[in-house]
Order: C-alpha cells, then sequence, then structure tokens
C-alpha cells in the first residue's frame, strides 16, 4: 500500500536550533507535501514539492523531493518558539486508475516541540 | 472570507446516537475531503466529493456517509455512532486535485 512513515515521531529541541525530519516510502509519490498543524487548528501547506531532486525553500524551511521519489526531507533553520507543531508530510493517493483526485495519503506526524 | 469552517467545534454522543458534522467553504472549490486524525495515525480519508452531487469512498469510509447536495458544503454523518469513532475530524477543499487542500479548524467528537 501506500504508507509514508516519518521519523523521528517527535523531536525536543531549545530555540535556535536547526531541525531536520524525513519521510519515506516503500512506494514511488510523485508529488511530495510537508504541513504544519498548529495545536487545536487544521494543517496548513508548507512547502510541496514535484520533481525528483527538487529542493524548495520556504523562509527558515527546506525541503527536498528524493532522487528515489521514496522518500523526502523538511529542515527548520534556526527555531524558533511558534514552530511547534505537528508536521506531516504527505502525497496523492492513486486510484486503480491511475487517478488521485485529489485524495493524500499522510505520515503519522513528526511532534516539534520547542523550549526558549 | 471565511475560508473553511467547521460544526460543530466538540461534540459527546452516547454509542448508537447519530450526528452529522457540517462542513462549508466560501472559495468555489469543487473538491472537498473529510478526515479523521487520530493519535500517532496522522490523517486519514474517509470520503471525498469531486463536486456538487458527487461523493465517493476514501480509506476508512466504514459507518460514515456523506453527501454534497450543495457546492458550498459537505456533510459527514454518523448513523450509529461507536466509541472507535472517536476521533477529530477535518475538513479540507481544494480548487482542483492537485490543488492545495485548504483545512478547516476541526471538529473533536466523543463517543461514550
Amino acid at each position: 500500500g501506500q504508507q509514508l512513515n516519518q521519523s523521528p515521531q517527535s523531536m525536543f529541541i531549545q530555540e535556535g536550533e536547526d531541525v531536520s525530519m524525513n519521510c519515506t516510502s516503500s512506494s514511488i509519490f510523485n508529488t511530495w507535501l510537508w504541513y504544519k498543524q498548529d495545536p487545536g487548528e487544521g494543517p496548513v501547506l508548507l512547502i510541496a514539492l514535484y520533481k525528483a531532486g527538487e529542493l524548495t525553500s520556504n523562509g527558515r524551511l527546506t525541503a527536498q523531493f528524493g532522487i528515489t521519489r521514496k522518500d523526502s526531507f523538511l529542515n527548520i533553520s534556526a527555531s524558533i518558539p511558534s514552530d511547534v507543531g505537528i508536521y506531516f508530510c504527505a502525497g496523492p493517493r492513486r486510484s486503480a486508475g491511475g487517478t488521485s483526485y485529489g485524495k493524500l495519503t499522510f505520515g503519522q506526524g513528526t511532534i516539534l516541540t520547542v523550549h526558549p | 472570507n471565511a475560508g473553511v469552517t467547521q460544526t460543530p467545534k466538540f461534540r459527546v454522543l452516547k454509542t448508537g446516537q447519530s450526528m452529522t458534522l457540517l462542513c462549508a467553504q466560501d472559495m468555489n472549490h469543487e473538491y472537498m475531503y473529510w478526515y479523521r486524525q487520530d493519535p500517532g495515525m496522522g490523517l486519514r480519508l474517509i470520503h471525498y466529493s469531486v463536486g456538487e452531487g458527487t461523493t465517493a469512498k476514501g480509506e476508512v469510509p466504514d459507518g460514515y456517509n456523506v453527501s454534497r447536495l450543495k457546492k458550498q458544503n459537505f456533510l459527514l454523518g454518523l448513523e450509529s455512532a461507536a466509541p472507535s469513532q472517536t476521533s477529530v475530524y477535518f475538513c479540507a477543499s481544494s480548487p482542483w486535485p492537485q490543488g492545495t487542500q485548504y483545512f478547516g479548524p476541526g471538529t473533536r467528537l466523543l463517543v461514550l
């Protein structure tokens, strides 16, 4: 099946530290998405990746689409307290006919805690 | 422009009771989705709709029904609630299949 495995499951870091997390799959994905969920809120899209090898930044966030198309990485530089939340990777879930209709498969999330 | 809204925000049900969760979007999006979020499992797709009057099953559809009578609304129904349906439910909408999905704030459901 199209499962996504995220690691680490949780991270406790000091403000100012850099953060790295990754997402792997046994299946190929043609798109990788990274979402952040603030406590008590719905997920918000951070970065979308559409091409193998692609490296994309959004402020202090940088994400990469793995060459094998079976993994992706998210890095956060110089973390701040508002980076606290759950980070999810996600990718389009294909139907038998090959169309995803926007259906997403999510990883289980990485819980980030930042100590001031 | 409110984006995606969900009602209610929180609900407690007894086993066997029924309820309907309402999702509304004011962005004229064609695609709408219902997910459930459980600890350590990420979000899982329950049902989705590719346009007004259409619905389709997602990854975990059992025990739920949906309707999309109006383009802006997507309803999720539980006919006979079970404790296993205790979860946080999120609705999302998107203008096209590859477009960004915009999520609502969620509905927390507790089934006793």
